[in-house]
């Protein structure tokens, strides 16, 4: 069964590009997570959807960040405009709630290089 | 301020060797994760701690839940290689919240 997938894996742009983020969660999860983890702050949670509606998008550093669920197999994190402290590795990441142990299955994250 | 502190925040030591890596916070969690992420990996789930006191064990790999739940220890048995990795703990407060707040993790290399 293939995991989370995401796209790119890499991206370099230039400061003020839009960057758009790709994500498809695995069939069936009803949960899909947008986290950023740098070296300075970890692993923070940007926002998550259940059942393709945002709950909580209060992790979202500011108006330029944006995601989007438009049906349960895909998602997508927009930067516009890109600015070099942006810079990090995006994960997506779902799980299925019925399971009391909450298990996120990460995609391999996107590089992002804002230049 | 980070919710979940985890130290250290690096360790390298000798193959064979034993280890501990904390996970400590002020709040009370209904539920504590330790995951493994290796380089340009996204981090795997290891193990689900939900009661207070709680032990449990992954081959040698040995987790513990804090009695008070604000807290959790990884202890690592005769160190090998393959545990390379940054290592993660991930709270929640409640089942419904859905929200796992993540440490800032321990980098640990072993060393052949």
């Amino acid at each position: 069964d293939a995991g989370v997938i995401q796209s790119p894996r890499h991206e370099v742009t230039e400061m003020g590009q839009e960057v758009t983020l790709r994500c498809k969660p695995i069939s069936g999860h009803d949960y899909l997570f947008w986290y950023r983890q740098t070296m300075m702050r970890g692993l923070e949670l940007l926002i998550y959807f259940n059942n393709n509606v945002p709950i909580d998008d209060s992790g979202m550093p500011e108006d330029r960040f944006s995601a989007k669920m438009p049906n349960a197999s895909f998602s997508t994190l927009k930067i516009q405009p890109s600015e070099p402290r942006d810079s990090a590795v995006y994960f997506c990441a779902s799980t299925l709630r019925t399971t009391n142990t909450g298990e996120l299955f990460f995609g391999e994250g996107s590089r992002l290089t804002v230049l | 301020t980070q919710l979940l502190e985890q130290s250290p925040q690096f360790l390298s030591i000798q193959e064979g060797e034993n280890l501990t890596v904390y996970c400590n916070s002020s709040s009370v969690f209904s539920s504590l994760q330790w995951y493994r992420q290796e380089p340009g990996e996204g981090p795997v789930l290891l193990v689900t701690v939900v009661t207070g006191g709680e032990v449990k064990k992954l081959k040698r790999l040995t987790f513990q839940f804090g009695d008070a739940r604000k807290d959790s220890s990884l202890h690592i048995t005769a160190a090998q290689p393959g545990d390379t990795g940054l290592y993660l703990c991930a709270g929640a407060f409640d089942w419904t919240g859905n929200q796992f707040y993540f440490g800032t993790g321990t980098s640990l290399t072993v060393i052949p």
